[in-house]
């Protein structure tokens, strides 16, 4: 079966365009999570779907980031008036079951790398 | 900010040999998990081991959790080239919604 697809793989832009990067989990997947990934470093939570339900949005940098998953499957990643600090990789994750136990692995997409001129 | 951190932050070595990397972290969790990054691609699931668990054995991987000392360590046996990756240690908090808190990644190189 496929896996976390995540489009585009590389976006550039000029400071202050938005960007709209988005990711297609593995079919049936209830949870899915986006983090951002600075060059050499771990990836950084940013926020949390159950479904179509937005429920924790706490790694989010500032109100300029916002995400959505309208139909509980794709989701949509909207950066508005980038800037160059928002520079890196953005990696889309899903897991099957929801939970506050977290005893599953989550299955991350090859991520988008944007850059910020 | 990250969870904690992993030791060493690079490791280079020959094929068949044995690497060790270690995690630490900051606060109680639910379980612990390491993942593999090769360059330029998403991460892949390693190994989960769960709080109340000390050691736990996947192929050639072997994960130990020690909870009171908030340390972890993952060791892969008889390494081969293909090992060569950026490994990174994820912790889950109970009571949370399964979000991943990673450390900063060991950077290892196998040479044939």
């Amino acid at each position: 079966g496929a896996g976390v697809s995540q489009s585009p793989r590389y976006k550039v832009a000029k400071r202050g365009q938005d960007v709209a990067l988005r990711c297609d989990p593995i079919s049936g997947h209830v949870s899915l999570f986006w983090y951002q990934q600075a060059l050499g470093q771990g990836p950084e939570f940013l926020t949390y779907f159950q479904n179509e339900a937005q429920l924790d949005k706490s790694g989010l940098p500032s109100d300029r980031f916002f995400a959505e998953r309208p139909e509980g499957s794709v989701s949509t990643l909207k950066i508005q008036r980038t800037q160059q600090e928002d520079s890196a990789v953005y990696l889309c994750a899903s897991s099957l079951i929801a939970g506050t136990r977290g005893n599953q692995p989550q299955h991350f997409g090859d991520g988008t790398r944007l850059s910020i001129l | 900010s990250q969870q904690g951190e992993e030791d060493p932050q690079a490791l280079s070595i020959q094929e068949g040999e044995n690497a060790t990397m270690n995690c630490s972290y900051k606060t109680s969790i639910n379980n612990l998990q390491w993942y593999r990054q090769n360059s330029g691609r998403g991460l892949v699931h390693l190994i989960l081991i769960r709080s109340n668990e000390r050691e736990k054995h996947s192929g050639r991987l072997r994960v130990t959790l020690d909870t009171s000392k908030k340390s972890s360590s993952l060791l892969i046996t008889a390494s081969r080239a293909a090992d060569t990756a950026s490994y990174f240690c994820a912790t889950v908090f109970s009571g949370g919604y399964n979000k991943l808190i990673f450390g900063a990644g060991t950077r290892l190189a196998v040479h044939p």
